[in-house]
């Protein structure tokens, strides 16, 4: 069966970076686009961006260019989300989640507690 | 980017109740690329219906959803007790954003 399974809860202090992995399994991995969303407490969920595995393609929501980097290694089934220069308004629930040819989410990995603290 | 308005914040119901959930889009959504998420705390969200009124394998036909343009709504017909929920709506045919949630309680 299909899985996305992340890296464990990190703290950071602001100014720092924090990379998530996303490891997939159950199904070919660079057939499907990966999706990063991250949920701030009590918000509402927030779209990053989203990388072709296959190729390594990437785009990333305007809110976020310039701090964060997806990657990919195809020879792990891994799926990474780097994001630069964090402040406090970064603490959030990050998810890493698998997009169906219909373009809709239905596979979403744990997700990833990122702290953000001084 | 589209916005997806989610009304009412929190809808306050009983099971065997229906509950009726609407999502407003502020610029209309190409080919419907509307969906609808349930989620639960501690958990990622599961998708219930897609393309503005498809559902994926595996989903109760008590959940339903509607619309075109930029209305759109999402009906439960019978509230089950594990129904009680958050529920987003979701674009992904400009982008990608959510609603800000239309939470379910008894």
């Amino acid at each position: 069966q299909v899985q996305l399974v992340q890296s464990g809860a990190d703290v950071k202090k602001p100014g720092a970076s924090v990379k998530v992995s996303c490891k997939a399994s159950g199904y070919t991995f660079t057939g499907y686009y990966i999706h990063w969303v991250r949920q701030a407490p009590g918000q509402r969920l927030e779209w990053m961006g989203r990388i072709n595995p296959n190729r390594g393609g990437t785009v990333y929501a305007q809110k976020f260019q310039g701090r964060v980097t997806m990657t990919s290694d195809t020879s792990i089934n891994t799926a990474y989300m780097d994001l630069s220069r964090l402040t406090l308004d970064d603490t959030a629930v990050y998810y890493c989640a698998r997009v169906e040819d219909s373009g809709v989410v239905l596979h979403w990995g744990q997700g990833t507690l990122v702290t953000v603290s001084s | 980017d589209i916005v997806l308005t989610q009304s009412p914040g929190t809808l306050s119901l009983s099971p065997g109740e229906r509950a009726t959930l609407s999502c407003r889009a502020s610029q209309s959504i190409s080919a419907g690329y509307l969906a609808w998420y349930q989620q639960k705390p501690g958990q990622a969200p599961r998708l219930l219906i897609y393309a503005a009124s498809s559902r994926p394998t595996g989903i109760p036909d008590r959940f339903s959803g509607r619309g075109s343009g930029t209305d759109f709504t999402l009906t439960i017909s019978r509230l089950e007790p594990e129904d009680f929920a958050v529920y987003f709506c979701q674009q992904y045919g400009n982008s990608v954003t959510f609603g800000g949630g239309t939470k379910v309680d008894i």
